[in-house]
């Protein structure tokens, strides 16, 4: 089965804040791809990082950064001095790699509220 | 390029009517997906195209549900005899062929089944 659980249905932080959005995924796939992407108000799903399932080594990528770990299948997301303008609905993925395509899996989402 | 682009935004529709969405991916990608999100949900696969070809669809997609890609451009999805279990939002995403290579997504069309 390929499942994400992303546990957080919501939270709230005050700005400036760090805040960590977690993630747990189950895959039967040796390899595998976990993203995390971005949903604002507007609608569009917006990149933010990939990690393949070979690198467990963790990144820190401006104000994001992230935290992979195989041995408690967890991929959480941490953003350090949260800004209003990161208020939007966070979703975890995984991509499976035992399709003949890009298929995604998403988690039920984490609404971030960032509040002035 | 300027991304993904979805048309209509919104559409809201009595049931049983037909209702038709077009997607514009990104031109230099040949791979288009097309999503399904319900509220509170995160996204859900419906269908993927390879240029033209349509090689994979989710049980989601009954056959109510029609999508294509004619000469591997835009791609439309058509669902006939709407149902108001059909009230979601649909998402388009594109990108290009490889392993583990990100989807762009657009804003999304917003079914609403009166």
């Amino acid at each position: 089965a390929q499942k994400v659980t992303q546990a957080q249905t919501e939270i709230s932080v005050v700005e400036k804040e760090d805040v960590t959005l977690d993630c747990v995924y189950e895959t039967r796939d040796t390899t595998y791809y976990l993203f995390w992407y971005k949903q604002p108000p507007s609608g569009e799903l917006v990149f933010l990082i990939r990690r393949n399932s070979f690198d467990e080594q963790n990144e820190i990528s401006g104000r994001y950064s992230w935290n992979f770990q195989k041995s408690t299948s967890s991929f959480n997301f941490t953003i350090t001095a949260s800004q209003v303008v990161d208020s939007a609905v966070y979703f975890c993925a995984l991509m499976p790699q035992s399709y003949n395509f890009n298929k995604f899996y998403f988690g039920s989402g984490t609404k971030l509220n960032v509040k002035p | 390029d300027t991304g993904v682009s979805q048309d209509p935004r919104h559409k809201i529709t009595k049931r049983g009517q037909n209702v038709t969405f077009r997607c514009d991916p990104i031109s230099e990608h040949n791979r288009l997906y097309w999503y399904r999100q319900t509220l509170g949900q995160g996204p859900e696969f419906l269908t993927y195209f390879q240029n033209e070809a349509q090689l994979e669809k989710s049980r989601l997609l009954s056959d109510r549900f029609s999508a294509e890609r004619p000469k591997g451009s835009f791609s439309t999805l058509e669902i006939q005899r709407t149902e108001q279990g059909d009230s979601a939002m649909y998402l388009c995403a594109s990108s290009y062929e490889g392993e583990g290579t990100e989807a762009f997504f657009g804003q999304g069309t917003r079914l609403t089944v009166v």
